[in-house]
């Protein structure tokens, strides 16, 4: 089936430095990408998302490229920033049973920690 | 502007005990999602509902039990808890736009489960 690998972290980094969390993914078809991320004691928000080979997803300052030649969608952010420490979840839309319900399968996530 | 509300939060059940989950959206979804968050393994889907009245198992249905009577709401039911059912819970929802695979999901704050 369906899966996504992350990076395993936890990832600890100093203000200012550069990010990358690395996603690769097993698909058939040409799936939705996404990230989501965690910040303590909250739900999932989507931070990003890419929908076909070649887009690029990008909000407050983190970018992922969808790139099927790789199978990757890889995270970054060239600064980071304290606020930016949470749980960061790569995730494929992938189609279950009928309707066209689709879930969402998750790699197993990323803590990251910005220390100032 | 509430989204996804979860209730409980928090909350500690002997083995053998039962609950429920109540999951609450009112963004008038269709699709609404339960999944389980265990250290190290993402998030994996427990049941799925496409619309009022239809529900359907996921990745990990084992020991849990869902209804959907109303759009609405969600609620996953614990019929006899046992300590492999300690998790943390999301629900989910997604507007329903059958073969739409890049929607974003309203994830819930959570519900942490500890069973003794």
């Amino acid at each position: 089936g369906n899966s996504v690998t992350q990076m395993e972290g936890p990832v600890t980094l100093s203000e200012e430095a550069f990010l990358t969390i690395n996603c690769t993914y097993t698909a058939t078809g040409y799936p939705s990408l996404f990230w989501y991320v965690q910040y303590p004691g909250e739900g999932l928000q989507l931070l990003l998302k890419a929908t076909k080979a070649d887009d690029k997803g990008s909000n407050k300052g983190f970018e992922a490229t969808y790139r099927k030649e790789t199978t990757s969608f890889h995270l970054e952010k060239g600064s980071v920033q304290v606020s930016d420490s949470a749980v960061y979840f790569c995730a494929l839309s992938d189609r279950v049973g009928f309707q066209g319900a689709q879930k969402l399968v998750f790699g197993q996530g990323t803590r990251l920690t910005i220390n100032p | 502007n509430a989204g996804v509300t979860q209730t409980p939060k928090f909350r500690v059940l002997k083995t053998g005990q039962s609950m429920t989950l109540l999951c609450a959206q009112d963004m008038n979804h269709e699709y609404m999602y339960w999944y389980r968050q265990d250290p190290g393994m993402g998030l994996r889907l427990i049941h799925y509902s496409v619309g009022e009245g239809t529900t359907a198992k996921g990745e990990v249905p084992d020991g849990y039990n869902v209804s959907r009577l109303k759009k609405q709401n969600f609620l996953l039911g614990l019929e006899s808890a046992a300590p492999s059912q300690t998790s943390v819970y999301f629900c989910a929802s997604q507007v329903g736009l059958s073969g739409r695979s890049n929607t974003e999901a309203f994830f819930g704050q959570g519900t942490r489960l500890t069973v003794v």
